[in-house]
């Protein structure tokens, strides 16, 4: 069974960093392109970006560039987004996703999720 | 950027009754759009891809249609856990990957 498995929850300060992980299972995880998708509280889902595990091919939405970077360990098959000075604005639910048809693709499966809050 | 209108925003309806849900994008997306469906607390799950294609394990009852600009999910005899939120997904023009803003399908 293809699955990918996040990180837990998060709790963090304004400024502070932060790395959250998606471990992929049950495929060659060098295979397909994993992306981000970010959803605020209470609202729609916003596509962050994608990477190829294979060769670290990255790619992000405009709105998301410079803002958070995408990195994947193909050794242990995890990718990662991570933040270098969080803002409250960051927090939001986190969902990693295998993207089918290369880097725009359709997504599934999803990740369970990772709940990140910043908050003074 | 490709701006996908869902409507309606909000749909009651009782079970076993029929829904049909709209995606209008804001210019043509050939067939590249898809269906997902989030219950509350869940992750989205994909139901439709490329327009029409039911994905594993979906139920006969979900079926898409329309190209171009104009998309349509159709529930045909809803359950009672097929009340949730629906996003529909483009992937014809990118980056980035855009979605619908969304549209509640609640129990009447």
């Amino acid at each position: 069974e293809v699955q990918l498995v996040q990180s837990g929850a998060e709790v963090k300060k304004p400024g502070e960093s932060l790395k959250i992980s998606c471990k992929g299972s049950g495929y060659s995880f060098t295979s397909y392109w994993i992306g981000w998708v970010r959803q605020m509280p209470g609202k729609g889902l916003e596509w962050m970006g994608i990477i190829y595990p294979g060769d670290s091919d990255t790619r992000y939405s405009p709105s998301f560039q410079g803002q958070v970077t995408i990195s994947a360990d193909k050794s242990i098959s995890t990718a990662y987004l991570q933040w270098s000075s969080l803002k409250a604005s960051d927090t939001a639910m986190y969902y990693c996703v295998s993207s089918s048809y290369g880097p725009a693709g359709w997504f599934d499966p999803w990740g369970q999720g990772t709940l990140v809050t910043v908050s003074s | 950027e490709i701006v996908l209108t869902q409507s309606p925003a909000t749909l009651s309806l009782s079970p076993g009754e029929r829904a049909t849900l709209s995606c209008r994008a804001s210019q043509s997306v050939s067939s590249y759009l898809a269906w997902y469906q989030q219950k509350p607390g869940q992750a989205p799950r994909l139901l439709i891809y490329d327009a029409s294609n039911r994905a594993t394990g979906i139920p006969a009852r979900f079926s898409g249609s329309g190209s171009g600009t104009d998309f349509t999910l159709t529930i045909s005899s809803l359950e009672p856990e097929d009340f949730a939120v629906y996003y529909c997904q483009q992937r014809s023009n990118w980056p980035p990957v855009t979605f619908g803003q969304g549209t509640r399908l609640e129990i009447k």
